[in-house]
């Protein structure tokens, strides 16, 4: 079984669209995460949510809104995308009482 | 806020060898973990190792140790036997206790890229 799911892995779109990526975590974690790569590699927290209330919220332009329905889904929406929007976006999830987190596969976005 | 640095970019070593990753880390914090974490090319990001700041003992898993070194702020990897499987990026990242006990999100160094030659 899948920890840590992530849908679609990848995503072309349009500039101006809006679109969404799924997180699915069954590890039983309180907290999960959104991070983003860009193109050089590197990784910078976006969103933290810890049992559905929202606990961290980076520098992150508000076209982009994380929706957590419950415990163990962590969704990311983004709205009029923007070429800069292109990179990878990481779910991930941990008990904040640990520090461990663990990763989904990634979804790769390309805006066009 | 915490800074986490890799002053290595790239680096490439023979199968076999021992190879050694550096990372560095500035925070005013006490209570806090660090993690290597491992991206081969599928991109996954793959848990490697973890240390608690309050314990002395380095952290080991099979042929990956740490020499975490709490006053030099230093927290550098070991790979013992590398094999081709090891050629990944490989981050070094930091998160801080925050009050109440929870952990907050990973900080990360920007990546060493490492290659095992056959």
């Amino acid at each position: 079984d899948t920890a840590v799911s992530q849908t679609p892995k990848y995503l072309v779109t349009q500039m101006g669209n809006d679109k969404s990526i799924k997180c699915e975590q069954n590890l039983g974690h309180d907290t999960m995460y959104w991070y983003k790569q860009d193109s050089k590699k590197f990784l910078k927290i976006m969103f933290s949510y810890n049992n559905k209330e929202l606990i961290i919220n980076e520098t992150v332009p508000n076209r982009f809104s994380p929706k957590s329905p419950d415990k163990a889904h962590l969704n990311l929406h983004i709205n009029s995308l923007e070429l800069g929007d292109s990179a990878v976006y990481f779910c991930a999830s941990g008990d904040r009482g640990f520090g461990t987190q663990y990763f989904g596969p990634g979804t790769r976005l390309l805006v066009l | 806020a915490q800074t986490v640095t890799q002053s290595q970019p790239e680096m490439s070593v023979q199968e076999a060898e021992t190879v050694t990753l550096s990372c560095t880390y500035d925070t005013s914090e006490s209570n806090y973990y660090l993690f290597w974490y491992k991206q081969p090319p599928s991109r996954q990001m793959i848990l490697v190792i973890r240390q608690e700041a309050y314990k002395q003992q380095n952290a080991t898993e099979n042929r990956f140790s740490v020499n975490f070194q709490k006053a030099a702020k230093s927290f550098s990897l070991k790979i013992s036997d590398s094999q081709l499987g090891d050629t990944a990026m490989y981050f070094c990242a930091f998160t801080r206790v925050a009050s109440g006990g929870g952990a907050d999100g990973l900080t990360f160094g920007k990546g060493t890229h490492l290659i095992i030659q056959p």
